[in-house]
């Protein structure tokens, strides 16, 4: 069965760095293809691609968060962690980690964590 | 950022109708799209990707179709458990850009 499991701060005040976890359980990011991803969704419910790490280390960031974000990965951990540099109360919200997974040249996200809420207030 | 647009917003409809709503993106992507179902209080989860293939477990009354910049997430004979949040994802090119979502409410 795979899990994933998101911890963090509730709370941080602006212009403070974030610093999630994800801790995941039921595969290897050392098998070649995998990936795990950040997603964050707004309290208005929107729904924002953040960044993805690969098994090889390979990165990809949102391009309008990228100067803010760095996501790494720890695999004798089984963990990814995601920094959010320059918090604003806009960037509250829930945040969700989740595998990537394809088959051919289609790929989802599935299964997702349960998410951390952040608060964003000073 | 490819842009996808969903429509309607929101939808009452009642058990055992028929629904249909629409992901629109702002340019070509093939047949990349996925949609997910989120219940309140709870992570989103996969429904379909690959704009029509359904994800397993889930059952055969959903169905996913389009290609190009147009798709459809179509439930014959809703049940209960239907009424949710759905939002589709584009998986062309990063970054991976979600739909505002559909709320399917019970009318």
């Amino acid at each position: 069965q795979i899990t994933l499991r998101e911890s963090g701060p509730p709370l941080v005040k602006p212009t403070q760095t974030l610093t999630l976890t994800c801790t995941f359980s039921g595969f290897s990011l050392t098998t070649p293809g995998l990936a795990v991803g950040w997603i964050r969704q707004s309290p208005e419910k929107a729904l924002d691609w953040l960044a993805l790490i690969y098994w090889d280390d390979d990165k990809r960031y949102n391009p309008s968060l990228k100067s803010r974000l760095t996501i790494t990965k720890d695999t004798s951990k089984n963990q990814v962690v995601l920094t959010m540099s320059n918090m604003d109360p806009l960037d509250s919200g829930t945040y969700y980690c989740a595998r990537r997974a394809w088959a051919g040249l289609d790929t989802w996200y599935e299964p997702w964590g349960q998410g951390t809420l952040v608060t964003v207030a000073s | 950022d490819i842009q996808m647009t969903q429509s309607p917003s929101s939808l009452s409809a009642s058990i055992g109708d028929r629904v249909t709503m629409t992901c629109r993106a702002s340019q070509i992507i093939d047949t990349y799209v996925n949609w997910y179902k989120q219940e309140p209080g709870k992570a989103p989860r996969l429904l379909i990707y690959g704009a029509s293939r359904l994800q397993g477990g889930d059952p055969s009354r959903i169905s996913g179709s389009g290609s190009g910049t147009d798709f459809t997430l179509t439930i014959s004979t809703l049940q209960s458990e239907d009424f949710a949040t759905y939002y589709c994802q584009q998986s062309y090119k990063t970054p991976y850009t979600f739909g505002q979502g559909t709320k399917l409410e019970i009318k």
